[in-house]
């Protein structure tokens, strides 16, 4: 695609439900990022792919959250049994080979949990 | 004390002003971003940066390593320049980003 392509672009969900934030990042981009940007504060590193394998997930904050990628592309982000303190907005990032090269952002994911 | 820490947190400033952001750094880095955040939330990159300098259009942003500093600059501003400016560094042997809190910048017409 023409840029990296993220949806749902608002997400409302009652505390205790999963919830699942797609990433379609650029077509042929090896790696991709996972942050999320709380109210009020600066970005936060989740997880980072590389191809399909995620060699680094240090910045996922509990056993709740997980990701996976899946054909070298796509990526699904979930939150189990979600809480209040999750509320954020979620956004992914693609690049070529890694942060040495250009990032690309998507508009991210407006997450609210209720 | 943050990793990476960010000057001013708020910039008001007149159309044609220059602009001046300045980012500081605690780690050895491999390579320093600045990106553009706009209301709404889309988030856009300016420059990667491992030394020296670089210019896009009225944006240069500059590299010190020795000093652990970069700064971005804007030349004749202008109020479509209004967003929130954040610099990252990525550390040496670490995919990741460490992101500084932000510039919220302002050009007023």
């Amino acid at each position: 695609g023409a840029g990296v392509s993220q949806s749902p672009s608002n997400k409302v969900t009652e505390k205790g439900k999963d919830v699942e934030l797609r990433c379609d990042p650029i077509s042929g981009h090896t790696a991709l990022y996972w942050y999320r940007q709380s109210l009020g504060q600066g970005l936060e590193f989740l997880i980072y792919f590389q191809g399909n394998s995620a060699p680094d997930k240090s910045g996922l904050p509990s056993d709740r959250f997980s990701a996976e990628r899946t054909g070298g592309s796509v990526s699904t982000l979930t939150i189990q049994r979600t809480q209040q303190e999750d509320s954020a907005v979620y956004l992914c990032a693609s690049s070529l080979v890694s942060w040495n090269t250009e990032a690309f952002f998507g508009q991210g994911t407006r997450l609210t949990v209720v | 004390k943050n990793e990476v820490e960010q000057s001013p947190q708020n910039l008001t400033a007149q159309e044609g002003e220059f602009i001046t952001i300045n980012c500081s750094y605690s780690v050895g880095i491999s390579a320093l971003h600045w990106l553009q955040q706009h209301p709404g939330g889309g988030i856009v990159s300016l420059f990667m940066l491992s030394s020296g300098k670089k210019k896009h259009g009225r944006l240069i942003a500059t590299i010190n390593i020795q000093e652990k500093h970069s700064s971005l600059h804007i030349t004749a501003s202008h109020p479509r320049d209004s967003a929130v400016y954040i610099c990252a560094v990525r550390s040496f042997g670490n995919e990741k980003l460490t992101f500084g809190t932000g510039t919220r910048l302002t050009i007023i017409p």
